[in-house]
């Protein structure tokens, strides 16, 4: 079975731009959770999707946001960009909410 | 308000002796834990697991332990090897609607040769 995958796997963009990052969860799964790590912060939990669905929300601004298809994939974006937001973006898939989660490898943005 | 805390940023063993990976959550409401493991360059893989109803999980060279009542959590790597370098972050999920996975800030292990 395919592992999660996403795209693109580096990005280098300027202040005041947006992005759009993209996720395919593993073939059945239709949880999709989104997490923001930046050194010594560990996971900072951004979103999660389940059904097209957003089921829970972390503590970010409205410049992050997401979204999912019918066929579970999904897109985060981010509006905007300031220097912050240069960290690792990961996506995860499950079969559903709270359980195991598989990562995908990441998008490392860059802002500058 | 961080609810699950790894207080040690770094960890450093000699291969052969036993890893103890620490870590302590203050929400009452999580009912399930599980570990993770990262690799630089790669997302977190899933390793280990325990729900509430227990005290004790083992898989191979992995043992999780949780204690309710102090609201810890350990996981032992026994025996270590080089390869189990790598950053370790646990993770709680709470019961009811909000079963989001809250994690750590992550331990990173080294295992000397």
């Amino acid at each position: 079975k395919a592992g999660v995958t996403q795209t693109p796997r580096y990005l280098i963009k300027t202040r005041g731009q947006q992005v759009t990052l993209s996720c395919s969860p593993i073939s059945g799964h239709r949880s999709v959770s989104w997490y923001q790590q930046t050194p010594g912060q560990g996971l900072q939990f951004l979103f999660e999707y389940f059904s097209e669905t957003q089921r829970n929300k972390g503590n970010f601004p409205g410049r992050f946001s997401g979204r999912q298809f019918s066929n579970s994939r999904s897109e985060m974006n981010v509006s905007t960009l300031e220097l912050g937001d240069s960290a690792l973006y990961l996506c995860a898939s499950s079969l559903d909410v709270g359980y195991e989660q598989y990562f995908g490898p990441g998008t490392r943005l860059t802002v500058t | 308000d961080q609810q699950v805390k790894q207080n040690s940023p770094s960890l450093s063993v000699q291969e052969g002796r036993i890893s103890i990976l620490n870590c302590d959550y203050t929400n009452s409401m999580f009912d399930y834990f599980l570990w993770y493991k990262k690799y630089p360059a790669e997302g977190p893989t899933f390793l280990i697991s325990i729900s509430s109803i227990k005290d004790k999980n083992e898989d191979g060279r992995f043992t999780v332990f949780l204690n309710k009542s102090a609201k810890h959590l350990s996981l032992h790597i026994v025996p270590s090897q080089p390869g189990d370098s790598a950053v370790y972050f646990c993770a709680a999920r709470a019961s009811g609607s909000a079963r989001q996975l809250t994690f750590g800030s992550g331990t990173q292990l080294t295992v000397l040769p």
